[in-house]
């Protein structure tokens, strides 16, 4: 129950492109659903985050798209950069039972944007 | 330093040996985790430090893995007689704790066991 799944596990879209990147949970204490953004060689960095209480949170280019009867959400970065390359981690926890760091991620999607 | 600082970035160590990570997190962050990740998989979580609370140990894996926050401040994660599964990248986070959502992540000690 503690799982998040994420897809698709690569990602390769067009400068200028729309990327898409889904993830699923189970355990409906979770209330804080983060996005992460890593590029090789270095730990992972906050993106964007979104709490249930909406359905949805923009950010620049970065969009979060939450359902929570779906027990889904979903990243979608508008006019892919070949600088957006990296691999992008969903995560998700219950921040009022323990804490907004104790996450539990999804297992990664690696994105390349060609010029 | 700016950021959390991790050393060594790179450990190469035999079966059975016992390896230190070392983690220096933000100045003033009072919550500091500590996360592995696999080649190829996403970040598992083993340990969480806050203030002077005692540590959040439900993601360490086995008896052989321990960690401890000196001074509030820095932080060491002991891995015992290593073992070939135990090749990862140890991640190390700091955040100003609270309601403040934001990890502060170091690059990584790459561990590898041979």
């Amino acid at each position: 129950q503690q799982q998040v799944k994420q897809s698709p596990q690569s990602l390769i879209v067009q400068k200028g492109g729309i990327s898409i990147i889904n993830c699923a949970y189970e355990n409906t204490a979770f209330d804080y659903f983060p996005w992460y953004q890593q590029f090789p060689g270095k730990g992972p960095a906050l993106l964007i985050a979104i709490r249930p209480d909406v359905s949805e949170k923009k950010e620049g280019r970065f969009t979060i798209s939450f359902n929570k009867s779906a027990k889904q959400f979903s990243l979608h970065i508008m006019d892919s950069q070949p600088g957006d390359s990296a691999t992008y981690f969903c995560a998700a926890t219950n921040a009022g039972g323990t804490s907004y760091g104790k996450l539990t991620f999804g297992q990664g999607t690696i994105l390349t944007v060609h010029p | 330093g700016a950021g959390v600082s991790q050393s060594p970035s790179n450990k190469v160590t035999e079966k059975g040996k016992d390896v230190e990570l070392r983690c220096d997190p933000i100045s003033g962050h009072t919550a500091l985790y500590w996360y592995r990740q696999s080649l190829g998989q996403g970040l598992e979580f083993l340990i969480y430090f806050q203030g002077n609370s005692a540590p959040d140990k439900s993601g360490l894996p086995s008896d052989r893995f321990s960690a401890e926050r000196t001074g509030g401040s820095v932080s060491t994660l002991t891995i015992q007689r290593t073992q070939q599964e135990d090749s990862a990248v140890y991640l190390c986070a700091s955040s100003p704790g609270g309601t403040n959502e934001k990890l502060f992540f170091g690059s990584g000690t790459q561990l590898s066991v041979l």
